[in-house]
């Protein structure tokens, strides 16, 4: 199993500002996953963080607007950027255990936009 | 492409049985489930895996027939502890999908004592 340690648990942001998420695994993984949970909806990924090259971004979604990192194989940040209260969400991070099965949740990220 | 999940919402009274289903267009590799409290994280039930397994956990049990692409969650003699928001995902057949889920739309069940 992964336990992964998601930062900040919550947020209430200014609209025109950014927010910068961080995810920590406790071990080395491939591949990084993040979502966005609009209230009251399903999960939706935004993209693949690859360690060594740029993210791969879902339909809908742009690097301009999210801009993620991988800097090494424990470590991803997330940042949404000139917010709007469009992004309210649940954010989440997730890894794939190394039988390549059990996906695995960080604890998410509240954001509020005002 | 998002699964589709069925129904919407379920409400049981303690110890009724109940059944969630999930359908994919596409080739499936493997289907997870979680349940989801309100306020908090996805929390993982169980996998199947391609090859048509059955899968339990406590009173909770899952099937996946992968010829239609399909799984069904069981929750048997349900407990107020079952309430919550119960998503489908899925990882595809498709060489770039491995890891990535796509949900279904959730059902939101509701036990009652």
């Amino acid at each position: 199993s992964a336990v992964i340690s998601q930062k900040p648990s919550r947020d209430i942001c200014q609209r025109g500002t950014s927010l910068t998420i961080q995810c920590q695994v406790d071990s080395q993984v491939t591949m990084m996953f993040w979502y966005r949970q609009q209230p009251g909806q399903s999960l939706t990924l935004i993209a693949t963080a690859n360690q060594g090259s740029e993210a791969t971004y879902e339909s809908g979604f742009v690097i301009d607007k999210f801009p993620i990192s991988r800097p090494n194989l424990t470590f991803s940040t997330l940042t949404v950027s000139n917010m709007s209260p469009e992004d309210s969400s649940i954010y989440l991070c997730s890894v794939v255990g190394t039988g390549g099965t059990e996906a695995f949740f960080g604890q998410g990220t509240r954001l509020t936009v005002v | 492409q998002q699964p589709v999940q069925s129904p919407q919402a379920v409400i049981l009274r303690e110890g009724e049985d109940a059944v969630i289903n999930c359908s994919s267009s596409k080739a499936l590799y493997s289907v997870h489930w979680y349940r989801q409290k309100h306020g908090e994280a996805p929390v993982f039930l169980m996998i199947l895996l391609k090859g048509g397994e059955q899968k339990g956990h406590e009173k909770i049990s899952a099937s996946f027939n992968e010829k239609k692409q399909q799984s069904s969650l069981y929750l048997t003699a349900s407990q107020l502890s079952y309430s919550g928001t119960y998503f489908c995902g899925t990882v595809s057949m498709t060489t770039d999908s491995w890891g990535k889920l796509q949900f279904g739309a959730g059902t939101q069940v509701v036990v009652t004592p």
